[in-house]
């Protein structure tokens, strides 16, 4: 089965605690991304990678870490220091950077 | 301004009819332009994407772009219950050698049975 894989669907972390979501893909693409989205806002961008090894902050990184070890996987590590975290999480991959988006079915995370 | 507008709706047309999206953007240097769909709760999937002025057509969907006054738009061809969901343009920026991919909030379709 091809495609984009995101897990856990749903989370809930206790406020003081890292998380962890997980981003696989089988797509032979280089480039990966992790977007935020909010109720009635638009995605913002985490972070992505270009290349194995390589990546780089977007526009709201600070609380968040990321590492892309293998091209077929970019985890997300949402770290305490992250304010509000609650929020949809979406991993997204492009053959290359500059080319089309696409989306994997996204993570729900709810701080209790 | 931002960089990427859209109308957030909701749009309501009736079913069979067609639903006209607007998407403007401020960056000239912008090099192309997609249309994704979210249902609530999903993530979005892409419908269309088009690099150079004019029309594009794909089924019932036709996306048109127009560089010089900066928009883009989709059109909706009889529309269906279906198809009610928000509808999310972006925008593919090169600067410097760098790629920026920038989303518009999304415009809520609603399409009346």
């Amino acid at each position: 089965d091809g495609g984009i894989t995101q897990s856990p669907k749903y989370l809930f972390r206790k406020e003081g605690q890292n998380v962890t979501l997980s981003c696989e893909q089988n797509l032979n693409h280089d480039a990966m991304y992790w977007y935020r989205q909010d109720p009635g806002q638009g995605l913002r961008l985490i972070y992505y990678s270009q290349i194995v090894n390589d990546f780089q902050k977007g526009d709201i990184a600070e609380g968040y870490s990321v590492s892309r070890e293998k091209k077929e996987s970019f985890p997300l590590t949402v770290t305490s220091a992250q304010k509000n975290p609650t929020a949809f999480y979406l991993c997204a991959t492009s053959d290359t950077v500059g080319n089309t988006i696409y989306f994997g079915e996204g993570s729900w995370l709810t701080v209790v | 301004q931002k960089e990427v507008e859209q109308n957030s709706g909701p749009l309501s047309v009736p079913e069979g009819a067609i639903a006209s999206l607007n998407c403007t953007y401020s960056d000239r240097g912008s090099q192309s332009f997609f249309w994704y769909r979210q249902y609530s709760g999903k993530s979005p999937e892409l419908i269309m994407s088009i690099y150079s002025n004019g029309d594009k057509e794909d089924g019932r969907f036709t996306a048109q772009l127009n560089k010089a006054s900066q928009y883009v738009s989709l059109l909706i061809r009889d529309s269906q219950p279906s198809d009610s969901a928000t509808y999310l343009c972006a925008v593919n920026l090169a600067t410097s050698g760098t790629y920026k991919y920038i989303f518009g909030t999304g415009t809520r379709l609603k399409v009346l049975a």
